[in-house]
């Protein structure tokens, strides 16, 4: 499809186990991003990759969280000994993004991880 | 940091034109941007206006800017039950490679 893309759309897990997020971004897009939004919320920023590096991980909230994008394409969240409060939809972005050329950010829509 | 701000609920008659407010305090703002999101879905950009522009119309849709006052407003004209969704604004910072700020989100219903 021409959008992102986002697998699973739905993830229910016991909490203490490990969970992977997947995102596919639109094709060409240099910039990935991951966004929380939990019920009643706006999205809170996770971490923003520029190719395969992580340019900015400020928002991840501890070092549970963690994130790659090894060929600069599809990225990975992956969450580690899950807790209740990790219960969210977990959200992803794309955008073609270079050095003062700046395009919107084009979301999927979304992960809901449950944890039980 | 970076702060942004929007009243929580907004109820219009069908046909009537809805705006929807946002301030923020980042002054060194170079996008500010709408996005709606329906139940279950995830954020679709309706529209975003440069930070050097005053107003943006795109068809039903006219964005407001008050840079002075950091002020940005969403005005939806002949408002329709399809437009009932929860809309957020958002800004990016003056900053090569810095993320977006979101609102909380106005939830908008519209009603028959």
């Amino acid at each position: 499809g021409a959008g992102v893309s986002q697998t699973p759309s739905n993830k229910v897990t016991e909490k203490g186990k490990y969970v992977e997020l997947r995102c596919d971004p639109i094709s060409g897009h240099t910039a990935l991003y991951w966004y929380r939004q939990s019920l009643g919320q706006g999205p809170e920023f996770l971490i923003y990759f520029q190719g395969t590096g992580a340019a900015d991980d400020s928002g991840l909230p501890n070092d549970r969280f963690f994130a790659v994008r090894p060929e600069g394409s599809v990225s990975t969240l992956k969450i580690q000994r899950t807790e209740r409060g990790d219960s969210a939809v977990y959200l992803c972005a794309s955008s073609f993004k270079e050095k003062g050329q700046d395009q919107p950010q084009h979301f999927g829509d979304g992960t809901r991880l449950s944890i039980l | 940091g970076e702060d942004v701000e929007q009243s929580l609920f907004l109820s219009v008659r069908e046909g009537d034109s809805s705006v929807i407010n946002c301030t923020y305090t980042d002054s060194s703002s170079t996008y500010l941007y709408w996005y709606k999101q329906e139940p279950g879905a995830g954020l679709q950009l309706l529209t975003y206006i440069f930070s050097n522009m005053d107003m943006k119309q795109d068809q039903r849709l006219t964005v407001l800017l008050n840079k002075k006052d950091k002020h940005l407003s969403l005005r939806i004209a002949d408002t329709q039950t399809g437009d009932s969704a929860i809309y957020f604004c958002a800004e990016t910072p003056d900053n090569y490679g810095q993320n977006f700020v979101f609102g909380p989100g106005t939830r908008l219903s519209v009603l028959p």
